[in-house]
């Protein structure tokens, strides 16, 4: 069964400061990658998707993902937060055989002003 | 556009005691979804719908929970009798298509379960 891994569980950073959230996942089909985000006392609302073409793709609020298909890797990035990134950051992988969307485990991010 | 309604938004009840949770997907979406997020860990499936059919139920726990959408629209999640690691927060998720191969699933503010 497919799995998605988010290593890193809490992240504390001070604003400015460059953000790297890893993704890896199990499955070695062919899939479909997205991260997800929860700020405090919202639901959960798409933030950037991967499909095909470009590795390197890009979402709202400045966030961006690069998808390495060697490394079965997502990993999502921010050059410099804000204190509004605070929130909790969540993988999702589809095995597109078949067609279950698979969250990781999440990772909360708090940033200091 | 309204968003998806979730209610009730929190519900306290006891160990085998039963509860109901009512989804109202946006307008139109095909697809439906109830995920489990239990404190500490990603959303996890329990069951999707399509349309008024059930696509996937393999993660639900048949034996207490239920799920129905009998006229494709709204939806209802049913736990009898509850267990303690029941508690969770139950989010409901709708998308126009199959939303796992767009990926953009619209979920609403979730119902959070406490079982004592």
């Amino acid at each position: 069964a497919q799995s998605v891994s988010q290593h890193n569980h809490h992240v504390i950073l001070s604003e400015a400061a460059s953000l790297e959230l890893g993704c890896n996942y199990s499955y070695g089909g062919t899939v479909n990658l997205f991260w997800y985000v929860q700020y405090p006392g919202q639901h959960l609302q798409l933030l950037l998707k991967y499909f095909s073409g470009d590795p390197l793709v890009k979402g709202i609020k400045g966030f961006e993902a690069e998808f390495i298909k060697s490394k079965f890797s997502f990993n999502l990035r921010k050059p410099s937060v804000q204190w509004s990134d605070t929130a909790e950051y969540f993988c999702a992988v589809n095995d597109v055989g078949f067609q279950k969307l698979v969250f990781g485990t999440g990772t909360r991010l708090l940033v200091s002003p | 556009e309204a968003g998806v309604a979730q209610s009730p938004r929190y519900k306290i009840i006891e160990k085998r005691q039963s509860v109901a949770f009512w989804c109202n997907p946006i307008s139109g979406h095909a697809t439906l979804y109830w995920y489990q997020q239990i404190l500490g860990q990603g959303p996890k499936l329990l069951i999707q719908f399509q349309n008024n059919g059930v696509v996937d139920d393999s993660q639900l726990p048949k034996d207490r929970f239920s799920a129905e959408r009998l006229k494709g629209v709204d939806s209802t999640l049913k736990i009898q009798p509850a267990k303690l690691e029941d508690s969770a927060v139950y989010l409901c998720a709708s998308s126009p298509t199959s939303g796992a191969n767009t990926g953009e699933l619209f979920f609403g503010e979730g119902s959070r379960l406490t079982v004592l």
